[in-house]
C-alpha cells in the first residue's frame, strides 16, 4: 500500500540544536501538509504546499521554523534553534488536489527538546 | 475562522455497546466537509468517515455512523458494537469546500472496557 513516510520516528535533542524532519509523500500527490500535535493545542496546521510551492505557512513560527520541498518526493521541516516548547509530534500528510477524502497521514515524528 | 470543538476529552464504553462522540463546529460557509479521524497508539491518523454538508443523508461506514445536524452545526459519531480495536483518540475535522487544510478538534480519547 502507498503511504506517507516520515523520518525519524523519534528525535531527542538539546535546546539550541537544529532539527530536520523529513517526509516522503505518496507518489503523485501534489499537496503536502505539516501539522503539529501537542496535548495543549491539539493538531495545528504549520504549513502546506501545492506542487512544491508554499501556499500557507501562517501557522509556523517564522523565526525558527522553515519548510521546503526540494523536489516532489521530499518535504522537510527544520527548526533552528530548537526550544523545549517545540516538543510535539509533527505529522506530514499528502493528497491529490481536490480529492477531499484522499488525504494520507504519516506516522509522525515525535520530537523531544531537552 | 472556523473552529471545531469536541467537548468530551475522554469517553469509555463496554465492549459490544454503542457510544456517541460529540463534535460541534463554527463556520459561516454553507458548503464544506466534515470528517472523523481515528488515531490509535501507533499515531497513524486514519479516516473513519466523511460527510459533505450539502448532503442531507447521514454518512455510514459499517459500524460507524454520523448524526449531522447542519443548522445546529453538530456532527456526532456513533460507534455501534464497540470493539477493543476501536480504542483510540478520535478527532473531528472540518474543511471548507474551497480550502485544502483541515481544522481539527481537540480530540476525544475512547476507551473500550472488556
Amino acid at each position: 500500500d502507498a503511504r506517507v513516510t516520515q523520518t525519524p520516528r523519534h528525535k531527542v535533542t538539546e535546546m539550541g540544536q537544529e532539527v530536520t524532519m523529513r517526509c516522503q509523500p505518496i507518489l503523485g500527490h501534489n499537496t503536502v501538509f505539516w501539522y503539529r500535535q501537542t496535548m495543549m493545542q491539539g493538531l495545528e496546521l504549520l504549513a502546506y504546499f501545492r506542487n512544491r510551492a508554499p501556499l500557507d505557512d501562517s501557522g509556523m513560527p517564522k523565526d525558527r521554523f522553515s519548510a521546503e520541498m526540494p523536489d516532489a518526493t521530499l518535504a522537510t521541516l527544520k527548526i533552528q534553534p530548537s526550544e523545549p516548547r517545540d516538543s510535539a509530534v509533527y505529522f506530514c500528510a499528502s493528497g491529490p488536489t481536490g480529492v477531499v477524502e484522499k488525504l494520507f497521514f504519516g506516522s509522525g515524528t515525535q520530537l523531544s527538546v531537552l | 475562522a472556523q473552529t471545531v470543538t469536541q467537548s468530551q476529552p475522554e469517553m469509555s464504553v463496554q465492549e459490544a455497546e454503542t457510544v456517541t462522540l460529540s463534535c460541534t463546529y463554527d463556520t459561516s460557509e454553507s458548503d464544506y466537509y466534515l470528517f472523523w479521524y481515528k488515531q490509535p497508539p501507533s499515531r497513524q491518523m486514519i479516516l473513519v468517515i466523511r460527510q459533505e454538508a450539502y448532503k442531507q443523508q447521514n454518512a455510514t461506514e459499517n459500524r460507524f455512523s454520523v448524526n449531522f445536524q447542519k443548522a445546529a452545526k453538530s456532527f456526532s459519531l456513533k460507534i455501534s458494537d464497540s470493539q477493543l480495536g476501536d480504542a483510540a483518540m478520535y478527532f473531528c475535522a472540518y474543511r471548507g469546500k474551497g480550502a485544502q487544510k483541515l481544522v481539527f478538534g481537540q480530540g476525544t480519547r475512547l476507551t473500550i472496557n472488556p
